[in-house]
């Protein structure tokens, strides 16, 4: 059973370009965490999905990131006109049931806006 | 809001001590705690995971143990060893609402010296 996956490792981007972060949970997980880790920081929650929706995005900006999960393939989460700012590194966690059970984390994307 | 203190940031040890690693925490209504081990660079290892119903967890030479009423938990790492280095995170889920998100502490950077 594979781990949770996430691509690319690595992702460098230019200023004012688009970054789009790819997350395939564990097989038989449908609840999938989106965590930054600012450096320096704490890791801090951003997003909760299950298929085709958005639980809580409390932990968001409110301009330039989106996330979705859909019926078919990874979670996307993406980062529109990406600033010096937004370096970071993006982890992916999922887990069978979305209370009580353990969140599996994938390796991280680590994007730098150069 | 839940906040989640790790103190201190880094310690230093000899191989072979046994040592403890502190979480406290501000909101006890916790559903769970868990710990992680995160190497540099690299993802997150879950190490541990304590439900609120649990005061303790083992696995191997790693002991968990949680005391909500204190808003407190600790990591007990038996004669340690250079491969023990890495960062230690602490993470709790709370209890209210439909959310299950982790809020992380900073982590504690742990190096065992030879």
């Amino acid at each position: 059973n594979a781990g949770v996956m996430q691509n690319p490792r690595h992702l460098v981007r230019r200023r004012g370009q688009e970054a789009r972060l790819r997350c395939s949970p564990m097989k038989g997980h449908s609840h999938v965490y989106w965590y930054r880790q600012l450096p320096e920081e704490g890791l801090k929650f951003m997003v909760y999905l299950q298929k085709e929706n958005i639980i809580d995005e409390s932990g968001m900006p409110k301009e330039r990131f989106s996330a979705e999960f859909p019926k078919e393939g990874p979670s996307i989460l993406r980062i529109q006109q990406v600033v010096r700012g937004d370096s970071a590194a993006y982890f992916c966690a999922s887990s069978p049931v979305y209370r009580g059970f353990e969140q599996y984390f994938g390796p991280g994307t680590r994007l730098t806006v150069t | 809001k839940q906040e989640v203190t790790q103190i201190p940031a880094a310690l230093s040890v000899p191989e072979g001590e046994n040592l403890v690693l502190n979480c406290s925490f501000t909101d006890s209504a916790i559903y769970n705690l868990q710990w992680f081990r995160q190497d540099p660079g690299k993802g997150l290892t879950s190490l541990l995971l304590i439900q609120s119903s649990q005061r303790e967890q083992t696995s191997g030479r790693l002991n968990a143990s949680l005391d909500k009423s204190s808003g407190r938990s600790t990591l007990y790492i038996a004669a340690s060893q250079p491969g023990d280095s890495a960062t230690y995170l602490c993470a709790v889920t709370l209890l209210t609402g439909a959310n299950s998100k982790l809020t992380f502490g900073k982590g504690i950077t742990l190096s065992v010296r030879p």
